[in-house]
């Protein structure tokens, strides 16, 4: 079976740009989630989807938002975007009440200048 | 102190020997425990998952949970050089929630 799909996964942005990522979660995976993951970090929660409703907040920054669309895919907003958000961006995605067990996507490497 | 506390690495072993890895968590309501692998710049490898008491092994693999003591743990029989990496414990509350992940050991096994 196909796995999560990210796009894209390289991405350059000067600051105060805007930026779109997309997650495209497994078949039958009706919640998604998004983490960052800085340098020699470990991955931090930003933000859950449930059947198209917001499941939980973390430490997302107000500057981005988050939606999921009827398809089940997802996409996080990113504006003024500044240095410290060079990171990875992850997207996993589970079947909600079974197996309870998250798979990753490949991620988006965004790199801020 | 973080909810997920991983031992300090990085830790080192021969090939062909057991790699140890241990976690322990701070939230008692606890109820899912991972183990995701990570190779450097790429994502999460789910690799072991545990819920209940014991262990649980999967090939090379033996997850163990105490929730009493709350610490769960990897044990990797027969070390290969492919398994260097990054360990990365993780626990979550709950089936619908986030994931809570320690800092990582970075494991090296030696040919």
């Amino acid at each position: 079976a196909a796995g999560v799909i990210q796009s894209p996964r390289h991405l350059i942005k000067e600051k105060r740009e805007t930026a779109t990522l997309k997650c495209y979660p497994i078949s039958r995976h009706d919640t998604v989630y998004w983490y960052q993951q800085g340098p020699g970090q470990d991955p931090q929660f930003l933000i859950s989807f449930y059947e198209k409703m917001q499941s939980d907040k973390g430490s997302i920054p107000d500057r981005f938002s988050a939606q999921q669309f009827s398809d089940y895919h997802s996409e996080l907003n990113m504006s003024s975007l500044e240095l410290g958000d060079s990171a990875l961006y992850f997207c996993a995605s589970t079947e909600s009440g079974r197996d309870y067990e998250q798979y990753f996507g490949p991620g988006t490497r965004l790199t801020v200048t | 102190q973080k909810e997920v506390e991983q031992n300090s690495g990085p830790l080192s072993v021969p090939e062909g020997a057991i790699a140890s890895l241990n976690c322990t968590y701070s939230d008692r309501v606890s109820q899912s425990f991972f183990w995701y692998r990570q190779y450097s710049g790429k994502s999460p490898e789910l690799i072991m998952s545990i819920y209940s008491n014991g262990d649980k092994e999967d090939g090379r693999f033996t997850a163990q949970l105490n929730k009493a003591s709350q610490y769960v743990s990897l044990l990797i029989r027969d070390s290969q050089p492919s398994d260097s990496a990054t360990y990365l414990c993780a626990v979550k509350p709950g089936a619908n929630s986030k994931l809570t992940f320690g800092k990582g050991i970075t494991l090296s096994v030696r040919p």
